[in-house]
């Protein structure tokens, strides 16, 4: 099977600019995951997705940070403004309704915000 | 909030050797989770434990869910140059209210051929 599909693979923007990022899921995975993994530390949840609802965006800094899946399948991640802590590895997963068999990870996108 | 204490931060061997990692938490878990990142990728899933005091093994890979359900390890047997990369422990409440998947900080393992 086609795995999570990511774009682009590098970014670099400079602060206060705009960026966003695509995610296209495993067909047939419901629920849709947006990680934050800054170099030296372990993915951090951003928002997570199940179909076309939000079910948990508490991490994501709403200020700065939107994501959609409208149709409930591919999600677009936005940052507007880029802050130069945002650089970091942003990581799309999804799984199957049951989660407890592990998510499955794209290959990220890399944002260097300068 | 919820956190993952994952140990050594570090590791260099000798190919060969035998390698063990761990990662502790105050809270408890009911799903425990190894992922092994290589460069520019993604965490790619290595062994799912479901069940307190559970032991399960892939290839040369065993990892086991700890008995008090705040922890788990794993161990490599016998690494190999390829074993490199960054190893991270995750953990997940299912069904409770803590639904995500948090990660350790990593265990990155380098080996000496």
């Amino acid at each position: 099977e086609a795995g999570v599909a990511q774009s682009p693979r590098y970014k670099i923007i400079e602060k206060r600019q705009s960026v966003a990022f695509w995610c296209n899921p495993i067909s047939g995975h419901a629920t849709l995951y947006w990680y934050q993994q800054i170099l030296g530390q372990g993915p951090k949840l951003l928002i997570q997705f199940q179909n076309n609802g939000v079910v948990d965006d508490s991490q994501l800094p709403k200020d700065r940070f939107s994501a959609e899946r409208l149709k409930g399948v591919d999600s677009t991640l936005k940052i507007q403004p880029a802050k130069l802590e945002d650089s970091a590895v942003y990581l799309c997963a999804s799984s199957s309704r049951d989660p407890r068999s592990g998510y499955t990870f794209g290959s990220g996108t890399r944002l260097t915000v300068v | 909030g919820q956190q993952l204490n994952q140990s050594p931060q570090s590791m260099f061997i000798q190919e060969g050797e035998d390698v063990s990692m761990n990662c502790t938490s105050s809270s408890i878990f009911n799903t425990w989770l190894w992922y092994k990142q290589d460069p520019g990728e993604g965490p790619v899933l290595l062994i799912a434990l479901y069940k307190a005091g559970e032991l399960t093994s892939n290839g040369r890979l065993t990892a086991q869910f700890g008995i008090t359900r705040k922890d788990s390890f794993l161990n490599i047997s016998a690494s190999i140059p390829s074993d490199v990369g960054i190893y991270f422990c995750a953990a997940l409440n299912y069904g409770g209210s803590q639904g995500n998947l948090i990660f350790g900080k990593g265990t990155k393992l380098s080996v000496k051929p």
